[in-house]
């Protein structure tokens, strides 16, 4: 089973701030996603990255999978409190149904 | 937003008993999942389905079984649920899987098992 790990699990920022999130993994991945998911809510994909080195920016958000294929990161600017949530990263072998999530790192945004 | 709807939304047993859990879909999707969420270990995939009645077991489906008699409802059972299965179930839903594979959630059955 590969694992995917995401640092930090916790983060509390006030509005403004930079912050980055990682997700990290001995394995190689054909594809990674991110997610957001808010209480009481299922994930939300905001993005899928499938070739290494690839940098793709939502708004605020910019994610980046590493050359090697095996981590990515999601930057956010500017982090304002809609911006608060759990962050998912899930990455995929390309076998069948074999997304494996991370841990998630909760966001708190405040004013 | 994706048609899934889980149901119930919430549940309370005890343990020893069956519970079912039922997932409905108005995408026509083929691919539907059944995942838990716990803190500390994120999403974990318990069952999925590729059609009807073609169903696969994921990372943790011991004591959870599934079917899927049409292409919008997908049934989680636990036939005997334990303190252990206490936890937040998730319904996903795809078009394809693979590199391109975009997974859509329901919004999750609370199960607590006392």
């Amino acid at each position: 089973t590969q694992l995917l790990e995401q640092s930090p699990q916790f983060l509390s920022i006030q509005e403004g701030e930079n912050l980055t999130v990682y997700c990290n993994s001995s394995s190689v991945f054909s594809s990674l996603q991110w997610y957001r998911q808010e209480p009481g809510e299922g994930p939300v994909l905001l993005v899928t990255v499938v070739t290494g080195g690839e940098v793709k920016k939502l708004k605020r958000l910019t994610f980046q999978f590493g050359d090697a294929r095996k981590d990515s990161s999601l930057h956010i600017t500017a982090a304002q409190p809609g911006d608060t949530g759990l962050y998912l990263c899930a990455g995929n072998t390309g076998t069948a149904s074999k997304l494996t999530f991370g841990t998630g790192t909760r966001l708190q945004v405040t004013l | 937003d994706a048609g899934i709807t889980q149901s119930p939304r919430h549940k309370v047993t005890e343990t020893g008993t069956p519970v079912t859990l039922r997932c409905h879909q108005t995408e026509n999707h083929r691919y539907m999942y059944w995942y838990r969420q716990d803190p500390g270990h994120g999403l974990r995939l318990i069952h999925y389905s590729y059609g009807v009645k073609d169903t696969d077991k994921g990372e943790v489906s011991d004591g959870y079984s599934v079917s899927r008699s049409k292409t919008e409802d997908f049934l989680l059972t636990l036939e005997s649920a334990t303190s252990s299965q206490t936890s937040v179930y998730f319904c996903a839903i795809s078009e394809s899987q693979g590199k391109a594979e975009k997974l859509f959630f329901g919004s999750g059955t609370q199960l607590s098992v006392l």
